[in-house]
């Protein structure tokens, strides 16, 4: 059975530029949730998508959206990217919310 | 505001030693979660505790929730290197189970 797949792993770009990052979540899994990690912070959610509606939402500013598709992958957008932004960003699936698989992240970095 | 506090943060022993991290909280939640994450990973999904005061083992590994679902800990039995990686805890809140990651403890066992 395929794990969560996340494109891309690494990426880099300039402040103010805008990214989309992917998430294709284990087949049968229709929660996808999405956490950014740093050093300092630890893993701080994101949101989380359920049947292609938003379902929780964390403490970000509006700068990072997200979306969730019929077919349960999923994508989250950073608007106007600024250093602080530079983190791994985690997505995870689940089928019952008693655990998360979580995918190998992408690792963005903002300059 | 932490809701979940870990600790130690940081920890270094050496082969064949016991120890124990913590996970505790001020919130009860209906479910808690320990993951295991190693570097340019995804966290791994160890066990899901549900019901208080339960215990689950796996092999050298002892996970104990309270009996008031607001702690948790994870006992190591004789340590090994393939123990080494950042542990993290997570609890599920709410009527929607948001779930909510403590800042993890770095384990480091020695040869």
């Amino acid at each position: 059975k395929a794990g969560v797949t996340q494109t891309p792993r690494y990426l880099i770009k300039t402040r103010g530029q805008q990214v989309t990052l992917s998430c294709s979540p284990i087949s049968g899994h229709r929660s996808v949730s999405w956490y950014q990690q740093t050093p300092g912070q630890g893993l701080q959610f994101l949101f989380e998508y359920f049947s292609e509606t938003q379902r929780n939402k964390g403490n970000f500013p509006g700068r990072f959206s997200g979306r969730q598709f019929s077919n349960s992958r999923s994508e989250m957008n950073v608007s106007t990217l600024e250093l602080g932004d530079s983190a791994l960003y985690l997505c995870a699936s689940s089928f019952n919310l008693r655990g998360y698989t979580f995918g190998s992240g992408t690792r963005l970095t903002v300059v | 505001t932490q809701l979940l506090e870990q600790s130690p943060q940081f920890l270094s022993i050496q082969e064949g030693e016991n120890l124990t991290v913590y996970c505790n909280s001020s919130s009860v939640f209906s479910s808690l979660q320990w993951y295991r994450q190693e570097p340019g990973e995804g966290p791994v999904l160890l066990v899901t505790v549900v019901t208080g005061g339960e215990v689950k083992k796996l092999k050298r590994l002892t996970f104990q929730f309270g009996d008031a679902r607001k702690d948790s800990s994870l006992h190591i039995t004789a340590a090994q290197p393939g123990d080494t990686g950042l542990y993290l805890c997570a609890g599920a809140l709410g009527r929607d189970d948001k779930i909510i990651f403590g800042k993890g403890t770095r384990l480091h066992i020695l040869p």
